[in-house]
């Protein structure tokens, strides 16, 4: 089945430098790759997503890449703000049209330093 | 808020016990999924149902059972309690289609087996 590595598992940096995390699936099925947001106490939030027939995706400061080549994903974050500071996953979805069933990194807490 | 809306927020009860969790998705909603959240495991898909029947299924034990229930909203049914069982068990749904598929989380419930 399908497995997603994601790293790295820390990552610290300060206000308004930029942050990258990156993932890699193993699936080649998989065609859409969502990143969440989960903030302390709450449950995953969806932040920016993209699919298979795209290469890059931007919204505000986040962007997301996918080479589906070498099967791996990325998520950039520029101007960070204290605000970003959580833990994010990545994710891939091998069900094709049922988009919900997903497979998930391990996570990369990112902590932003004022 | 996501609209998704989990009950209890937290739960405490003993190895062998039985308890069941409740998950009321967004309106119009008819995809539920389960996932199971632990420090060691991350984010792991469970089950999926559509429309009152089941969709998929993923790394669930079977001492764990699901149901949708005719008005959608649905219940994941944890038995034989192993300390091992303690996580946060999150529910999500999803709108019918293949487009615009986001899954929404509930904001999760800590089961605590003791």
């Amino acid at each position: 089945g399908e497995n997603v590595e994601q790293h790295p598992s820390t990552l610290s940096v300060q206000e308004g430098d930029s942050a990258v995390i990156k993932c890699t699936y193993s699936d080649s099925a998989s065609n859409y790759f969502p990143w969440y947001k989960q903030e302390l106490g709450k449950g995953p939030q969806l932040i920016i997503d993209i699919r298979s027939n795209v290469g890059e995706k931007k919204d505000q400061r986040i962007a997301v890449t996918l080479n589906k080549t070498a099967k791996h994903f990325s998520l950039h974050i520029t101007e960070t703000q204290p605000e970003d500071s959580a833990v994010y996953f990545c994710a891939a979805s091998p069900y094709g049209g049922s988009q919900g069933n997903l497979i998930f990194g391990k996570g990369t807490k990112l902590s932003v330093k004022p | 808020d996501s609209g998704v809306t989990q009950t209890p927020k937290h739960l405490i009860t003993a190895t062998g016990q039985r308890v069941t969790l409740r998950c009321s998705p967004r309106s119009g909603d008819l995809s539920v999924y389960w996932y199971q959240q632990s420090l060691d495991q991350g984010l792991q898909f469970l089950i999926q149902y559509y429309n009152g029947e089941e969709r998929a299924k993923g790394n669930i034990l079977e001492r764990f059972s699901a149901q949708q229930f005719p008005d959608l909203h649905s219940e994941l049914n944890l038995s034989s309690l192993e300390l091992g069982d303690s996580a946060l068990y999150f529910c999500a749904s999803s709108a019918p289609g293949t487009e615009n598929t986001e899954a929404f989380f509930g904001q999760g419930t800590r089961l605590t087996v003791v």
